[in-house]
């Protein structure tokens, strides 16, 4: 199947401050992947789509100037969080479908998990 | 009502036993049908995708039911290294929306 990075896999971070995940289509392009976030023992929760050379479209619930995302290429996409409160903790996943090879699955990329201090 | 309703389990089962899933979804629309496994801190990996005809690979079995709405999966064999959760996703309407469900955790002991 499609590979998909994410870095980091890990960030220890003090309240306050912006964190950066880096999520990459590696073997294919996709103008469109996904924003999951998945606490302790519950599924995963869709925050936004990321759309490549246009605005996110969020979730309702989700607040689109704390978590920004950008599509700036077609193997890239990026989620800041803002000013992070210990509340943000919580795993972070992005996910990406090889649009070309015309099926429907998302692959994941590894996840990155975010304690904010 | 939730989009897609799985029972979270625990499934407790031994080694070499047959066990199966059932997942819900409330859309009759819905088009795609798919099984991940997630291990415990990792990200979700795809399983299988689940046709109207059914899906095999090896010990694992897809079926999809459209007039009850829901999906299956069964596997045979029941390998330790099949402990993980299982969870049922469902694309509606086109393939930019998906909806997961909680997931099932399976336990296969010796």
């Amino acid at each position: 199947g499609a590979v998909v990075s994410q870095h980091p896999s890990r960030v220890i971070c003090k309240s306050g401050t912006s964190v950066k995940i880096e999520c990459r289509s590696l073997d294919f392009q996709a103008t469109t992947m996904f924003w999951y976030r998945q606490f302790p023992k519950q599924s995963l929760m869709l925050m936004a789509t990321s759309n490549e050379g246009s605005k996110a479209t969020y979730e309702q619930g989700v607040e689109k100037d704390k978590f920004l995302i950008n599509h700036a290429s077609l193997t890239l996409s990026t989620l800041t969080v803002t000013s992070a409160h210990p509340e943000d903790s919580s795993f972070y996943i992005c996910s990406a479908r090889d649009e070309l090879a015309g099926g429907g699955e998302q692959f994941f990329g590894p996840g990155t998990r975010l304690t904010v201090l | 009502r939730k989009e897609v309703e799985q029972d979270p389990g625990p499934f407790n089962v031994p080694e070499g036993a047959t066990v199966a899933f059932n997942c819900t979804y409330s859309n009759s629309a819905s088009q795609s049908f798919f099984w991940y496994r997630q291990d415990c801190r990792k990200e979700p990996k795809l399983l299988m995708s689940v046709y109207s005809s059914g899906n095999e690979d090896g010990r694992f079995t897809a079926q999809l039911n459209r007039a009850s709405q829901y999906i299956s999966l069964l596997i045979r064999d029941s390998k330790l290294s099949d402990s993980a959760t299982y969870l049922c996703v469902v694309n509606p309407y086109n393939f930019n929306k998906f909806y997961f469900g909680s997931g099932t955790k399976l336990n296969v002991k010796p």
